[in-house]
């Protein structure tokens, strides 16, 4: 079975420029996560899909910050426009569904650094 | 709100030494407590979990008891191994309504020396 999936693995950009990320979940997970990982720090959430709906988003800048999953299968995060303090790892994560015991599968994560 | 402490590292030990790494929680209800493992250049990987209190997570010869009235989950092993080497984070899961979203720890580096 194939894993969560996460494009680019690395990126650098300038402050004020915008960047998308792309994650695939694992086949017939209805459940998608992303996650911000700063570095010496946990993950946090940013925004949680079940299908194509939003659960929580209470985390996330909305000013700067933008998520979608039209398809309820694969899903992009983007930011515009980038402010040092986004440099991170992003993670995705995918459940089967959003229930208290379901275990989360994480992909590889995207590198960010921004100058 | 709901937080996870986990001792901070790095955990330096040498192959076949005995393994602690201490992690304390505070949630308002009963979460379900994790263990993840994210070795170099992977992404995170659930290693153990338990849902209720006393219940014992174990897997790969680590274990984890969900203490309630010490608000604890504490990672042991027995005999670590160079292979082990890699960032441990401590994690709940809150649940409200259908998020079940994860709370993690700051992560534990252990290193472990042959």
């Amino acid at each position: 079975e194939a894993g969560v999936a996460q494009s680019p693995r690395y990126k650098i950009i300038e402050k004020r420029q915008s960047v998308a990320f792309w994650c695939n979940p694992i086949s017939g997970h209805a459940t998608l996560y992303w996650y911000q990982q700063i570095l010496g720090q946990g993950p946090k959430l940013l925004i949680q899909f079940q299908n194509n709906g939003v659960v929580d988003d209470s985390q996330l800048p909305k000013d700067r910050f933008s998520a979608e999953r039209l398809k309820g299968v694969d899903s992009t995060l983007k930011i515009q426009p980038a402010k040092l303090e986004d440099s991170a790892v992003y993670l995705c994560a995918s459940s089967p569904s959003g229930s208290l015991y379901n275990e989360q599968f994480f992909g590889p994560g995207t590198r960010l650094t921004v100058l | 709100g709901d937080s996870v402490t986990q001792m901070e590292g790095p955990v330096t030990l040498s192959e076949e030494a005995f393994l602690t790494i201490n992690c304390t929680y505070t949630a308002t209800g009963y979460p379900s407590l994790f263990w993840y493992v994210q070795y170099p250049g992977e992404g995170l990987q659930l290693l153990l979990k338990a849902t209720k209190a006393d219940d014992k997570g174990s897997n790969k010869g680590f274990e984890a008891t969900y203490r309630k009235e010490t608000t604890s989950f504490h990672l042991e092993k027995g005999s670590v191994q160079v292979s082990d080497s890699a960032v441990y984070f401590c994690a709940l899961s809150e649940y409200g309504g259908a998020t079940n979203k994860l709370i993690f720890g700051t992560g534990t580096l252990l290193a472990v020396q042959p």
